[in-house]
């Protein structure tokens, strides 16, 4: 069974400065890994998936991750907050066999605060 | 914009009726799947069709039914209804592809009182 850790249902920073958002997942399969953004009353909206390949990926606004194996870990970050970036953020592991295939288990999110 | 559409936005309900739900896929996205996402938690996974056949479903109660029509677009069926059914549901679709992102409508804010 996969699952998906946020770790922190709060982040609060000052804008301009490094955003880091933690996740940690447990995937039985390689995994494919997704981080997205929900502003309030709206949907879910892609900032960046990892699949295979490089393991730094870059996103909209800024954004990028890193996918490390070792760590079983996929943290979001972003060198220089904006005030724009308040929102709440979810990490998502995609299921690729089996009963999981296309299911998308979601993190509990984090809501990113930011201060003037 | 992410050229799925849901409707309705918002929907009150009083509990024990029934709600349908309606979704309009990417066009060329021929996998849909519904989520359920209670307040202040993360979505959760109800089902997925794919070419009008159900192959995949969360922990649900069989009271959660869903349709997938020739064009791809869905709907999802809630019977009996609870108040802890009160939630935003989402309507994620994507063309086939293991590793291909899922594109999300807007979601319908369901009230049951």
């Amino acid at each position: 069974a996969q699952s998906v850790t946020q770790l922190g249902s709060h982040v609060s920073v000052s804008e301009g400065a490094l955003v880091l958002l933690r996740c940690n997942y447990s995937s039985s399969v390689p995994p494919y890994l997704f981080w997205y953004v929900q502003y309030p009353n709206q949907g879910l909206q892609l900032l960046l998936k990892y699949t295979t390949g490089a393991t730094l990926v870059k996103g909209i606004n800024g954004f990028e991750a890193e996918f490390k194996k070792s760590e079983t870990s996929f943290h979001l970050t972003k060198p220089s907050a904006h005030m724009s970036d308040a929102a709440e953020y979810f990490c998502a592991v995609l299921g690729a066999g089996g009963t999981s295939y296309g299911k998308l288990t979601f993190g509990q999110g984090t809501i990113l605060t930011v201060h003037p | 914009e992410t050229g799925v559409t849901q409707s309705p936005t918002h929907l009150i309900k009083t509990r024990g009726q029934q709600v349908t739900l309606r979704c309009s896929s990417q066009s060329g996205h021929n996998t849909v799947s519904w989520y359920q996402q209670a307040l202040g938690q993360g979505p959760q996974f109800i089902f997925q069709y794919y070419r009008e056949e159900e192959n995949g479903r969360g922990n649900f109660p069989p009271r959660f039914s869903g349709l997938q029509f020739p064009n791809y677009s869905s709907e999802l069926n809630v019977n009996a209804l609870e108040l802890d059914d009160s939630a935003l549901y989402l309507c994620a679709s994507r063309p086939t592809g293991g590793d291909t992102e899922a594109f999300f409508g807007q979601g319908t804010r369901l009230t049951v009182v």
